[in-house]
């Protein structure tokens, strides 16, 4: 059971390259999300997925896109990186009961 | 949902309890008060939630006031590895958002 999974670990891109953080979690969970954490601060929704085949906007969705591809996997696109989104991503899923989330080891994310 | 406010940071011996507090004036009837934590830069862990009563678990004693404007997570022996940084978060239970601020560094002292 490796509970949320998320790939890449580190990842530097250019300005205006794009790419995809992969998620997935084997817990059965209905629930999916991303946060970004920028050094020093709480951790912010950017997207989340209440249950498979439903996304919804968090509070900071400006310059990502999301798939729920299915109940386990729940991935995050940048279509043109900027310098701004550099951040730890992480990914958190969450069941109906008890109705806590659980989070990934998170992605370091760099643009240069 | 509710916001919350918390002390930047804290100290706490070893051995001591840890009481963490959080401030939730506008929180509602139907609001619960979650509390996580995170362990220098890896992914937050849940600790303890509640929704009027006081709860306590094997990790910590959570304590809600009467009037639900605030509470206080208790840790009660801190051992060095509970240095992380303590978020406080109340949200509706029926929507699966959580919306994380700042939080509290709790730093245990030898």
């Amino acid at each position: 059971n490796a509970g949320v999974t998320q790939t890449p670990k580190f990842q530097v891109l250019k300005t205006g390259q794009s790419m995809t953080l992969q998620c997935a979690q084997d817990m059965n969970h209905n629930s999916m999300y991303w946060y970004r954490q920028d050094p020093g601060m709480g951790l912010r929704l950017i997207y989340y997925s209440a249950s498979e085949g439903t996304t919804d906007k968090g509070e900071v969705p400006n310059g990502y896109n999301v798939s729920r591809l299915n109940k386990r996997e729940f991935s995050l696109r940048l279509e043109s990186a900027a310098p701004s989104q550099t951040s730890v991503y992480f990914c958190a899923s969450s069941g109906p009961t008890p109705d806590t989330q659980y989070f990934g080891p998170g992605t370091r994310l760099t643009v240069l | 949902d509710a916001k919350t406010t918390q002390p930047p940071s804290m100290d706490c011996a070893e051995g001591r309890a840890a009481n963490l507090p959080c401030n939730h004036s506008t929180i509602s009837g139907n609001e619960y008060v979650y509390w996580y934590r995170q362990i220098h830069s890896q992914g937050p862990q849940y600790i303890i939630h509640g929704l009027k009563n006081n709860e306590t678990n094997e990790m910590a004693s959570l304590i809600i006031t009467e009037d639900r404007k605030s509470s206080t997570l208790i840790l009660p022996h801190a051992t060095l590895r509970d240095t992380a940084v303590y978020y406080c978060i109340v949200r509706l239970n029926r929507f699966n958002k959580f919306y994380f601020g700042s939080g509290t560094k709790l730093n245990v002292k030898p």
